[in-house]
């Protein structure tokens, strides 16, 4: 497709359980970033990786929060033993990032909504 | 009408009335800025950017003014649409050392009133 798409496009889950939530980047795009968006909020970083260096977790709220980029293009995010606070909207986005040469427009996914009984 | 970030999160204006949404940035070394339409349900969209050499651009009925000084930004909607009713964010960014993320303000509910 030529957007970025995340899936499940909802997901509930029980508290303590573990969720992952997909994204899949525009292709060609080498930057890949996830935030996160509480109802009525602001897009909170997260995670933002970049080709094939170390990603920047300095967003990620706990270590019960991981992030995986495989191959430069598919990311998973993970929740472990998730709780009701991480009931959020989370966002991948992507961009081609040439920094200040331009391009560090990102383009959103429509999100995943976790909810956490 | 007009809306200042943080402190008026709301605004509402007559259709075909203009639009300004105001948002103060953060970081007075950022160097690039985007605006972005939410629709409800949706991923932010892109609206439109501008650099930090810049104090105006301007899109199809829309413009962004940037003043350096104050570290504030604004999007100008011209002839406001009942599609245009969303959450407007706007999001600054640095291009020095290793940060690529934007950072976001909280955005503003704009309503197109009939």
């Amino acid at each position: 497709g030529a957007g970025v798409s995340q899936s499940p496009s909802n997901k509930v889950t029980e508290k303590g359980k573990d969720v992952e939530l997909r994204c899949d980047p525009i292709s060609g795009h080498t930057a890949l970033y996830w935030y996160r968006q509480s109802l009525g909020q602001g897009l909170e970083f997260l995670i933002y990786f970049q080709g094939n260096s170390a990603p920047d977790k300095s967003g990620l709220p706990s270590d019960r929060f991981s992030a995986e980029r495989t191959g430069g293009s598919v990311s998973t995010l993970t929740i472990q033993r998730t709780q009701q606070e991480d009931s959020a909207v989370y966002l991948c986005a992507s961009s081609l990032d040439r920094g200040v040469a331009g391009g560090r427009e990102q383009f959103f996914g429509p999100g995943t909504r976790l909810t956490v009984l | 009408g007009e809306s200042v970030g943080l402190h008026l999160p709301t605004l509402s204006v007559q259709e075909g009335d203009n639009s300004i949404i105001n948002c103060a940035y953060s970081n007075s070394a950022s160097d690039y800025f985007i605006w972005y339409k939410q629709e409800s349900g949706k991923g932010p969209q892109f609206i439109i950017d501008i650099r930090s050499n810049m104090d105006k651009r301007q899109g199809q009925r829309v413009t962004v003014l940037l003043n350096k000084t104050v570290k504030h930004l604004s999007l100008q909607i011209a002839a406001t649409q009942p599609g245009d009713s969303a959450v407007y964010f706007c999001a600054e960014n640095f291009s020095s050392g290793s940060a690529r993320q934007l950072t976001f303000g909280s955005g503003t509910q704009l309503t197109v009133l009939p």
